[in-house]
């Protein structure tokens, strides 16, 4: 039972233009969603979250939206350079709940000069 | 400031046999998580501990793994026996309450 899906495996941008990674989840308890970035051989690294009771958070070239209603929350990063080619993990909680993070599969970024 | 130190970075063994992992959480963070990435798949928390009791293992295959943090610094995360399907990347993560700081990870192969 998969809570949280990233159904795209891989992504495949060029540099300068706007990259959109999308994540669903089905358990409606999540109140806390972030998105964490990981290169080969490194542990993943927190990159930018977003609370329910917004729709949208923004960071420089990153911005998170969320639509609560349809269970899905996007990353959109803009301009995409190539050091953003990475794997990005979609993550949820429930502050309420047992708040253990629950990660999607992840996507392969790939940021092409 | 020092991030999560793991070690080993790999680890290569053949089913049956043990092993353990090695955790330093970043100074002061009270909370340690140690996760399970199989390829492929997202990080899959395994253990939680606050200080040195546990909060959460319900994910933990506790016929044959097994982690303690006994001083409430430190942990450990042993295997035994390791299948097959323990290969993976074990992640270790602190958070001083909010926010989780992965480690590089330890990179189990059992052949």
């Amino acid at each position: 039972d998969q809570q949280v899906k990233q159904n795209s495996p891989s992504l495949s941008v060029q540099e300068g233009r706007i990259s959109i990674l999308n994540c669903d989840y089905t358990n409606s308890m999540f109140d806390y969603f972030l998105w964490y970035k990981k290169y080969p051989a490194e542990g993943p690294t927190f990159l930018i979250s977003i609370s329910s009771i917004k729709d949208k958070n923004e960071d420089g070239r990153f911005t998170v939206f969320l639509n609560k209603s349809a269970k899905h929350l996007s990353l959109h990063i803009v301009p995409s350079q190539p050091g953003d080619s990475a794997v990005y993990f979609c993550a949820a909680l429930s502050q309420g709940g047992s708040e253990k993070l629950v990660f999607g599969k992840g996507t392969k970024l790939t940021v092409n000069p | 400031e020092a991030g999560v130190a793991q070690s080993p970075r790999y680890k290569i063994i053949e089913k049956r046999q043990s092993v353990a992992f090695w955790c330093n959480p970043i100074s002061g963070h009270a909370t340690l998580y140690w996760y399970q990435q199989i390829l492929g798949q997202g990080p899959k928390l395994l253990i939680q501990f606050q200080n040195n009791g546990v909060v959460d293992d319900s994910q933990l295959p506790k016929d044959r793994f097994s982690a303690e943090r006994l001083k409430g610094v430190d942990s450990t995360l042993k295997i035994q026996p390791a299948k097959l399907e323990d290969s993976a990347v074990y992640l270790c993560a602190s958070s001083p309450g909010t926010g989780e700081f992965f480690g590089p990870g330890t990179r189990l192969t059992v052949l």
